[in-house]
């Protein structure tokens, strides 16, 4: 399977305790995305790499957010301190650089803050 | 600034056609994107339209006016495995082509 992978699929935390997941991208694509997502809504973006670099944070991730992607490769997304607004799934998504713009969506990281 | 609108919900029976309109506000135009998500599972790519006009892609089709900021997905013949979400979204201009996401419009197709 060449599509975009994240980890883990679900994730229940207390709150207050810090949680970590991991997005995969396409292995060519330089562009990549994280997305969050509550029930009857679009996804909303949150911030965007292009190679290693973190071109752009949303007003959306607070200081308790922060996201890296070390290598240029796959990123991982933290969220420190969670609450229970923080509940929603966390999507990642990938694009070539270049193309026409399709951004290839990952499963998506399910997370519940109890 | 952006702003998608689309209905909420939508219903209709199997072998029919549907419509689901959207309408947008974008401070400049790099296309619009159709995406597919059935509940609990990642958005996939339906369509993608930069011109204006009629793309037809098997039993879907996307319409686009940039004249009047509106869009349309045509789903002909439809089938149970349609009942889904579809989510219209603009790449914001100048902001590395993030998508801005309407809320979805929820189908429920039936027998």
């Amino acid at each position: 399977d060449t599509g975009v992978s994240q980890d883990p699929r679900h994730k229940i935390t207390k709150r207050g305790q810090n949680v970590t997941f991991r997005c995969d991208p396409i292995s060519e694509h330089n562009r990549l995305y994280w997305y969050r997502q509550t029930l009857g809504q679009g996804p909303e973006f949150l911030t965007y790499f292009q190679n290693e670099a973190q071109l752009e944070k949303s007003r959306l991730l607070s200081d308790r957010f922060s996201a890296e992607r070390p290598k240029g490769s796959f990123s991982t997304l933290e969220i420190q301190r969670t609450e229970q607004g923080d509940s929603a799934m966390y999507l990642c998504a990938s694009t070539e650089e270049g193309s026409t713009y399709e951004q290839y969506f990952g499963p998506g990281t399910r997370l519940t803050v109890t | 600034g952006q702003n998608i609108d689309q209905p909420t919900e939508m219903t209709a029976t199997e072998g029919a056609i549907v419509q689901i309109n959207c309408t947008y506000q974008t401070s400049g135009f790099n296309g619009l994107f159709w995406y597919q998500q059935h509940a609990g599972e990642a958005p996939t790519f339906l369509s993608y339209n930069v011109l204006d006009g009629l793309e037809e892609k098997g039993r879907f089709s996307s319409f686009l006016s940039r004249s009047k900021g509106y869009s349309y997905l045509l789903l002909k013949e439809l089938q149970m495995k349609d009942s889904a979400s579809y989510l219209c979204a603009v790449p914001r201009s100048g902001g590395y082509n993030k998508l801005i996401f309407g809320a979805g419009t929820r189908l429920a197709v039936h027998p």
